[in-house]
């Protein structure tokens, strides 16, 4: 039972550039999230879903793309990377809403 | 607009003695509160909740005490422990929401 699996660990991208995280869980749960943590700053949320098929922008959507097409896996695409996109990238899944279990992160750096 | 609030950056704290981390919210209805618990290069982990119905919940020595009148809410850690030196994050949800608001977090250390 591997938890949420978040890949890559760590990326330098070009700005303009487009990659997608990659976020799996395998404890069949409905909710997914995705989170940014910037420095000294809290999570906020970027998408979430609520089940196969139904996502939803949360409070930092822009520049950020999701898709949900089978219970476990819920990737995030950045089209063109800009360096405010700079951050860790978290992703939680839950079977209710409340307690999530996390990823280990992504670490992105856009120069 | 930030909706939940940890006004202190960071804590330190002797081994073996209490250690408090407060949270403040705005958002009267949010319903459920939440800490979350994190390490270096790691995910958060679930710590403990709370509902709004109660004004307490115990598990070990954590304790989250709620007080909604002043719509604030703190997690006391007895007796403190060099493994609990991380991050900890304050969480709040409405009701009939999907989501979580998180503050910014607290850093406690806690030194022998």
């Amino acid at each position: 039972n591997a938890g949420v699996t978040q890949t890559p660990k760590f990326r330098i991208l070009k700005i303009g550039q487009s990659m997608t995280l990659q976020c799996t869980q395998d404890m069949n749960h409905n909710y997914m999230y995705w989170y940014r943590q910037d420095p000294g700053m809290g999570l906020k949320l970027i998408y979430y879903s609520v089940g196969a098929g139904i996502t939803d922008k949360g409070e930092v959507p822009n520049g950020y793309n999701v898709s949900r097409s089978t219970t476990e896996d819920f990737p995030l695409r950045l089209e063109l990377a800009a360096p405010s996109q700079t951050s860790v990238y978290f992703c939680a899944s839950s079977s209710t809403f409340e307690t999530q279990y996390f990823g280990p992160g992504t670490r992105l750096l856009v120069l | 607009d930030q909706q939940v609030k940890q006004n202190s950056p960071s804590l330190s704290v002797q081994e073996g003695r209490i250690s408090i981390l407060n949270c403040d919210y705005t958002n009267s209805m949010f319903d459920y509160f939440l800490w979350y618990k994190k390490y270096p290069a790691e995910g958060p982990t679930f710590l403990i909740s709370i509902s709004s119905i109660k004004d307490k919940n115990e598990d070990g020595r954590f304790t989250v005490f709620l007080n909604k009148s002043a719509k604030h809410l703190s997690l006391h850690i007895v007796p403190s422990q060099p493994g609990d030196s991380a991050v900890y994050f304050c969480a709040a949800s409405a009701a009939n929401t999907d989501k979580l608001i998180f503050g910014t977090g607290t850093r406690l250390q806690v030194f022998p």
